[in-house]
């Protein structure tokens, strides 16, 4: 069974950092793009960054560009984000996710992780 | 930036067909994704490709395209349809990904 396992969420305070992991299971994790998503509460998906199979390519959304870091340990089927400088509007429940594409053209999610939670709150 | 524009909601009667659309410049050159989520749920994936099914969904969703708008369509909906669809794509170079702003089907 393909499965993802978010880790890491929990309450932090504004201006702190906070590094996510996504834990993959049932499939080779070095053949995917690994994405993130975010999705404050009660508001819709957004899409924040993705990392190539080989660790070696990143995008980001602008939104959080220069607070986020994505990076991989494919040896340790896990993927990790790091967040930093967290204001009050990150807090969001953050879910990792697999693409099923090949090409660097498409952004085509198919499996997610159930997420994380993140609350940052003073 | 890229956007993504979809109705906030659409309402349908049981057993009737909903059509969800999603409207982006970038759409003819970019596959676009389609995603239902219920309540306290992960999204789950419902249209690959603009208009591929993946297994175990059924027959009822299907997808097309035309031009710059991308239509998510369910025949004969269903009570267990109700949810948040979402569709997701890429702007014309591929640097980045957006989510349309997702809309509420209500089954009557």
């Amino acid at each position: 069974e393909v499965l993802l396992v978010e880790s890491g969420g929990g309450l932090i305070q504004p201006g702190g950092s906070l590094r996510l992991s996504c834990t993959a299971s049932g499939f080779t994790l070095s053949s995917h793009w690994m994405h993130w998503v975010r999705q404050a509460p009660g508001k819709g998906l957004v899409w924040l960054s993705r990392i190539s199979g080989d660790g070696k390519t990143r995008n980001f959304a602008d939104s959080v560009k220069g607070r986020l870091t994505i990076s991989r340990d494919n040896a340790k089927n896990t993927v990790y984000l790091q967040m930093n400088s967290l204001r009050v509007d990150d807090t969001a429940v953050y879910f990792c996710a697999r693409d099923l594409e090949t090409s660097s053209s498409y952004y085509g999610i198919d499996v997610w992780g159930q997420g994380t939670s993140v609350t940052v709150s003073s | 930036s890229y956007e993504l524009t979809q109705p906030p909601s659409v309402s349908v009667s049981l057993g009737q067909m909903a059509r969800i659309t999603c409207s982006g410049e970038a759409l003819p050159k970019k596959y676009s994704y389609w995603y239902q989520q219920k309540p306290g749920q992960a999204p789950m994936l419902v249209i690959y490709r603009d208009s591929e099914r993946p297994s175990g969904i059924p027959e009822r969703f299907s997808g097309s395209s035309s031009g710059t708008m991308f239509t998510l369509t369910i025949s004969g909906v269903q009570a267990e349809d109700e949810a948040d669809y979402y569709c997701l794509s890429a702007d014309s170079s591929g640097s980045y990904a957006v989510f349309g702003g997702g809309t509420q089907l209500t089954v009557l």
